[in-house]
């Protein structure tokens, strides 16, 4: 697959604070998506990207498509304790259907 | 909300033995995906299904590994001869593609070979 750079890797964040985190690819993606993984269990969707420029979002967190299509972020405004977790970046490239997935960015909130 | 289910959540085998991972996708979504997850890496492709065959696999989807989607609901991935390496979540995908390539993901089932 594809190469994701996904930063920062991890964060210690205090409730109530902004978080930021993004995604670059050498290559250009048709679609981003950005999941969250709890330990023990899967990916749970929770912003899809499908269209360059294109900015989302879904409650608390928002998420834009880079205009080249080689890049996008994911903001989570107001951060609560059940924020924590690892939260991924993915896509598929041009002309592909198999998502390639960054190495994630392990996010830590304290009360 | 529909969801993608598997069974079991855990699985502990031997070397050498053979496994079953099962899913149910999503029912009206016609794409198909395992990943697995050594612990503590990212989450890394291995095949693709679509229209009872597959579209693509990875390099690590060697001869050990099939997929089957037996009747209108599961989709199975069996390992023949498991190794240590094996060790891992597997995750199953299902997605629709309508307006881009969106994949569900299921829960997970977590796979240790002593």
């Amino acid at each position: 697959g594809q190469q994701l750079n996904q930063s920062p890797q991890s964060m210690f964040i205090q409730e109530g604070e902004d978080v930021s985190m993004n995604c670059t690819s050498s290559s250009i993606f048709n679609t981003w998506l950005w999941y969250k993984q709890d330990p023990g269990e899967g990916p749970v969707l929770l912003i899809a990207l499908y269209k360059a420029g294109e900015l989302t979002s879904n409650g608390r967190l928002t998420a834009q498509f880079g205009i080249t299509r080689k890049d996008s972020f994911l903001n989570i405004s107001a951060s609560i304790p059940s924020d924590v977790g690892i939260y991924f970046c993915a896509g598929p490239s041009y002309n592909d259907y198999k998502l390639s997935f960054g190495a994630g960015t392990t996010v830590t909130v304290r009360a | 909300e529909p969801e993608v289910t598997q069974t079991p959540s855990h699985q502990v085998t031997q070397m050498g033995q053979e496994v079953i991972l099962r899913c149910v996708p999503i029912s009206n979504h016609l794409y198909f995906y395992w990943y697995r997850q050594i612990l503590g890496q990212k989450v890394e492709f291995l095949v693709s299904f679509y229209n009872n065959e597959i579209s693509e696999k990875s390099e690590i989807f060697d001869d050990q590994f099939s997929v089957e989607r037996p009747d209108g609901s599961n989709f199975t991935l069996k390992i023949r001869s498991t190794k240590l390496e094996d060790s891992a979540m597997y995750f199953c995908a299902s997605g629709d593609r309508r307006g881009g390539e969106t994949q569900y993901f299921g829960p997970g089932t977590r796979l240790l070979v002593l």
